[in-house]
């Protein structure tokens, strides 16, 4: 069954420094999304991405966060400037254009700021 | 407002036993609900999905149940088992808007 993944599964960087998640969506999935969960609390939605560009975007998803699709495969969501606060796992979803609700998730990635 | 806390809430039931596990939402917009399962390590995975012209769907093992009224969402496992053990969450989303995702329960199931 075809999923998504994302990479790498825990990053620990510096405080001020820039992170790069990766994520491989289901390939016929034309919709992607981040979402992150800081430890004990909700999923929060970040940004959903369509047709090489940002469809929506939540009050988080702020100048310090980018995302790229860099070739026909990956998905990435890039952090600058890391702050404590960041440290969350952070899912990567994708779905079917057809399907747009039915969301498939990554197992996320866990980055801790120190 | 916002729960935050390390704390969910957990539902303990013996296999085999049928859980119910809760969930209030606040936006009366909410047009579509989604279940989640999630383990522990693993992204959430969906359930069932309901919208908001039906107040009853039922999968394998699963339904949802919708009340409108009092804005509530509730999942039944039938039978559960081991594997059943995971965080279960509701999403709710208002035409045109992004999911938001409710706390989380925990379910743990006891031998």
């Amino acid at each position: 069954e075809p999923e998504v993944t994302q990479t790498p599964s825990h990053q620990v960087t510096q405080m001020g420094q820039e992170v790069i998640l990766r994520c491989v969506p289901i390939s016929n999935h034309l919709y992607f999304y981040w979402y992150r969960q800081i430890l004990g609390q909700k999923v929060e939605f970040l940004v959903s991405f369509y047709n090489n560009e940002i469809s929506e975007k939540s009050e988080i998803f702020d100048d310090q966060f980018s995302v790229e699709r860099p070739d026909g495969s990956n998905f990435t969501l890039k952090i600058r400037s890391t702050k404590l606060e960041d440290s969350a796992m952070y899912f990567c979803a994708s779905s079917e254009l057809a399907q747009r609700e039915t969301q498939y998730f990554g197992p996320g990635t866990r980055l801790l700021v120190l | 407002g916002e729960s935050v806390g390390l704390h969910l809430p957990t539902l303990s039931v013996q296999e085999g036993d049928n859980s119910i596990i809760n969930c209030a939402y606040s936006n009366s917009a909410s047009d579509y609900f989604i279940w989640y399962k999630q383990e522990s390590g693993k992204g959430p995975q969906f359930i069932i999905d309901i919208r908001s012209n039906m107040d009853k769907r039922q999968g394998q093992r699963v339904t949802v149940l919708l009340n409108k009224t009092v804005k509530h969402l509730s999942l039944q496992i039938a039978a559960t088992q081991p594997g059943d053990s995971a965080v279960y969450f509701c999403a709710e989303r208002s035409h045109g808007q992004n999911f938001v995702f409710g706390p989380g329960t925990r379910l743990s199931v006891l031998p």
